[in-house]
């Protein structure tokens, strides 16, 4: 496609359930980036795939948290047994290897 | 790794006025700088950028300086309208080891008539 697609866009789950976000980067793009931002709030890091490297996970805020890019295209992002204080808006982007990082629309996540 | 600090978190000016946010960065090897704009309720949007090898770039109304001595960076808007107010975000990384792009903490600018 011609930009970064996230799927769903909303998405209303209970506590306690298990969540996937999916992103479809730039076709081409090498680097995957999944950020966290709530409402008012900065970018907040979560996990940075490039290439065949190892994935840098630093920014993970918990073990419940996961993430894989399958193929070196679509990622998915697990959030599994999610708690009120995850709901947020997801933010997926992608680059090449110049650096410009363009970001797609984010799915919004609600736990209640 | 890198860190990028980011000021002031907020702006207010009044509309023709200017606009200066300013970011520094610690990893003296990073040589790309971009400035995201997020309006409220959509994506950030890349507006302009910059790269170690100059130390000014302007676009229209907006401009971005390179200070890489200081290791800072700062973004210029003149002319301020109502359309400019928004969250900008400023980030660094370095293309070379293709490091993750490190973004600040954003700077909400607020326009008024």
């Amino acid at each position: 496609g011609a930009g970064v697609s996230q799927s769903p866009s909303n998405k209303v789950t209970e506590k306690g359930k298990d969540v996937e976000l999916r992103c479809d980067p730039i076709s081409g793009h090498t680097a995957l980036y999944w950020y966290r931002q709530s409402l008012g709030q900065g970018l907040e890091f979560l996990i940075y795939f490039q290439g065949n490297s190892a994935p840098d996970k630093s920014g993970l805020p918990s073990d419940r948290f996961s993430a894989e890019r399958t193929g070196g295209s679509v990622s998915t992002l697990t959030i599994q047994r999610t708690q009120q204080e995850d709901s947020a808006v997801y933010l997926c982007a992608s680059s090449f290897d110049r650096g410009e990082a363009f970001f797609g629309q984010g799915t919004r996540l609600t736990v209640v | 790794g890198e860190n990028v600090e980011q000021h002031p978190s907020t702006l207010s000016v009044q509309e023709g006025d200017s606009a200066v946010i300013k970011c520094t960065y610690s990893d003296s090897a990073s040589n790309y700088f971009p400035w995201y704009k997020q309006e409220l309720g959509k994506r950030p949007q890349l507006i302009i950028d910059i790269r170690s090898n100059v130390g000014e770039k302007k676009d229209q109304r907006i401009a971005v300086t390179l200070n890489k001595t200081a290791k800072h960076f700062s973004l210029h808007i003149t002319e301020t309208q109502p359309e400019d107010s928004a969250v900008y975000f400023c980030a660094a990384t370095d293309t070379g080891t293709a490091s993750k792009l490190t973004f600040g903490t954003g700077t909400r600018l607020q326009v008024t008539l």
